[in-house]
């Protein structure tokens, strides 16, 4: 059975880049038509959708977060991470790893979730 | 892009029927049948409960059910029961290759 397990530091300072992974195990990260995605939540707000990659490194942004997002595969390890850049408290959330069939927004396994604070 | 519009709450009796909505545009919900719900129970990563706007994944109870018309796409749940309180949340593709998760609605069961 698929898991994801995502994991990366819970405290950050503003400025600062959030950095997050994603253990992919219990299938190949590089399955034909699956898609990686990232997901928030701030704490009592909505999902949000982050990113996705596949494999092959062909990548979907939100437009919100391009400019401060970079989303990285590494099939070696059968993994995926995120990068985003220059955090505030705006970027405090529960985020999320999860497989989808992009384009659809069919996200049917998750990751457990990370708090990741920013404050100073 | 916007968030898809959710009712903030809806509520019902075990064993009635109820239905959320969530509505969107004519470049995401009216243009795709890339639809799919969550169900979110406090504290735990979002559940599957309906992909491509009406196919239930296995293992997902046959009392929730999806459609779409128009730029609406609509999630009902019949048989309430006590472990269907939860958040819902609507997602859609939508173009320039963006997805769009709607607000949520928070169910109660009275």
């Amino acid at each position: 059975q698929l898991q994801l397990q995502d994991s990366g530091p819970g405290l950050l300072k503003p400025s600062e880049t959030l950095s997050l992974t994603c253990t992919v195990s219990g299938g190949s990260i590089t399955t034909s038509q699956n898609y990686w995605g990232w997901i928030r939540q701030p704490p009592g707000r909505a999902l949000e959708w982050i990113g996705s990659i596949y494999y092959s490194e062909n990548t979907y942004y939100n437009p919100s977060l391009k400019s401060r997002l970079t989303i990285s595969v590494d099939t070696s390890k059968n993994q995926f991470s995120l990068k985003l850049s220059s955090v505030t408290a705006a970027d405090t959330a529960v985020y999320y790893c999860a497989r989808h069939y992009f384009p659809n927004c069919d996200f049917d396994s998750w990751g457990q979730g990370t708090l990741v604070t920013v404050s100073s | 892009q916007s968030a898809l519009t959710q009712p903030a709450s809806v509520s019902g009796s075990p064993g009635q029927s109820i239905t959320i909505s969530c509505s969107g545009g004519g470049s995401d919900i009216g243009a795709y049948n890339y639809v799919s719900w969550y169900q979110q129970h406090p504290g735990k990563a979002p559940k599957l409960m309906i992909s491509d706007v009406s196919n239930r994944p296995s293992g997902v109870s046959n009392r929730f059910s999806g459609s779409k018309s128009g730029n609406t796409a609509s999630l009902t749940i019949s048989g309430l029961q006590a472990e269907d309180e939860a958040d819902y949340y609507c997602s859609s593709y939508s173009t320039s290759n963006t997805l769009l998760f709607g607000g949520g609605t928070k169910l109660t069961i009275l």
